[in-house]
């Protein structure tokens, strides 16, 4: 079968830094994004590593290792407006498969 | 710049009924996918459409079926309703490229089976 894995939730304070990991399982690879979904809207997406390293973008850097079936999402200088659901979505053979997600939750 | 857009914003069905819905991809896009998302959940995967043609199935039954206009605009049809169909029905869509990493979605479609 084909599943992800994420934490569903991570709480972090304002100004910090928290990392959000998934693990991953799928018959297919071509790459993995990170998306973000606030509460009642559509989401959006954040970032895309299609091979192994580190992807910067502003406050936030997504990882991958192909070897490891392994990446995370790195969110620094936490601002209260980051409180959302973030999503990792394995790019596999013209569709994005979905973990459940992570519901981060940031305390002033 | 117009982006994904669909409509209604909310619907309300009974069991057995049949319902449409409909997706206007971003400009300049020529792909659209369908995704189901329960509460609490990630999206899952219905279908990708490209080139007015069904280029991938997720594991949804016969019930979901779609289309795609000339002008890249897609339908998702659900037959036979169930009351498990409830969810936040999601379109996105993304430029030709072969990949579908970076899609842009539409505020989403909320069906309700009573």
């Amino acid at each position: 079968g084909q599943s992800l894995e994420q934490p569903s939730e991570v709480t972090a304070v304002e100004g910090a830094i928290v990392q959000i990991n998934c693990t991953y399982q799928t018959s297919g690879f071509y790459g993995l994004s990170w998306y973000q979904q606030h509460d009642g809207g559509a989401p959006t997406f954040l970032s895309y590593n299609a091979l192994d390293g580190l992807e910067e973008t502003g406050r936030f850097s997504s990882f991958l290792s192909r070897s490891d079936s392994y990446g995370y999402l790195l969110l620094q200088e936490l601002q209260m407006k980051d409180s959302a659901s973030y999503f990792c979505a394995v790019d596999s053979n013209y569709q994005l498969i979905w973990g459940a997600g992570t519901k981060l939750i940031i305390k002033p | 710049d117009a982006g994904v857009t669909q409509s209604p914003t909310h619907l309300i069905k009974t069991r057995g009924q049949q319902v449409t819905l409909r997706c206007s991809p971003k400009s300049g896009h020529d792909t659209v996918s369908w995704y189901q998302q329960a509460l609490g959940q990630g999206p899952q995967f219905i279908f990708q459409y490209y080139e007015e043609e069904e280029r991938q199935r997720g594991n949804f039954p016969d019930r979901f079926s779609g289309h795609q206009f000339p002008n890249y605009s897609s339908e998702l049809n659900v037959n036979a309703l169930l009351l498990g169909d409830s969810a936040l029905y999601l379109c996105a869509s993304s430029s030709t490229g072969g990949t579908s990493y970076e899609q842009y979605f539409g505020p989403g479609t909320r069906l309700t089976v009573t």
